[in-house]
């Protein structure tokens, strides 16, 4: 079945710096969806994307829907404290979600 | 906006019993779909619902059922509970063309645990 592969597992950063990761594919997906969740809570939505090479912001992030439809990235600018948490990408297909591990961000203030 | 209403949050039963869980999605949205998370893992998929009916199946194992309701509530209900279905459950619900992904928004979800 469809895998994804997310990256990096976890990362560690200060407080302010820019923060990426991506997940990719050997498969194609209509839609890509990245969460957050924190320790106990569901996974709340952050950005919703719907078709390849698509660019959407939401506030501090920006995420991206490749143009193979195989892969996509969330970026943080200027990190701060409460966006610690576990992040999960989500690819889409029929009505199917497929998760990546997630990753996990921790800020140092 | 009204959210992904989940019932219990909290649940602690013995091996052997029976526990139902109760999923309210958001108003309007038509497909439920129920997850299982347990420690450090991803969210993984266990069966889903659109106009009450069972749309999709995945690693739901036979001792659990689930069913969609007139009023698009669902329930799951977990029979021979066993140490290992100690997780989280999440609830998400969906609305839109059925010819595109929906986009699912997700519960506060049911601590299980099983003792």
């Amino acid at each position: 079945g469809q895998q994804l592969n997310q990256s990096p597992q976890s990362m560690f950063i200060q407080e302010g710096e820019d923060v990426s990761m991506n997940c990719t594919s050997s498969s194609i997906f209509n839609t890509w969806l990245w969460y957050k969740q924190e320790p106990g809570e569901g996974p709340v939505l952050l950005i919703a994307l719907y078709k390849a090479g698509e660019l959407t912001s939401n506030g501090r992030l920006t995420a991206q829907f490749g143009i193979t439809r195989k892969d996509s990235f969330l970026n943080i600018s200027a990190s701060i404290p409460s966006d610690v948490g576990i992040y999960f990408c989500a690819g889409g297909y029929g009505n199917k979600l497929v998760f990546g591990a997630g990753t996990i961000l921790r800020v140092k203030s | 906006a009204a959210g992904v209403i989940q019932s219990p949050r909290h649940l602690i039963k013995e091996k052997r019993e029976t526990a139902t869980l109760k999923c309210y999605p958001i108003p309007r949205h038509d497909t439920v779909y129920w997850y299982q998370q347990g420690p450090g893992q991803d969210p993984q998929f266990l069966i889903s619902f659109y106009e009450k009916m069972q749309s999709d199946k995945g690693s739901i194992p036979d001792r659990f059922s689930a069913q969609q309701f007139s009023d698009y509530h669902s329930e799951l209900n977990m029979s021979s509970l066993e140490l290992g279905d100690s997780a989280l459950y999440f609830c998400a619900s969906s609305s839109g063309d059925r010819g595109s992904t929906d986009t699912q928004y997700f519960g506060p979800g049911t601590r299980l645990t099983v003792l």
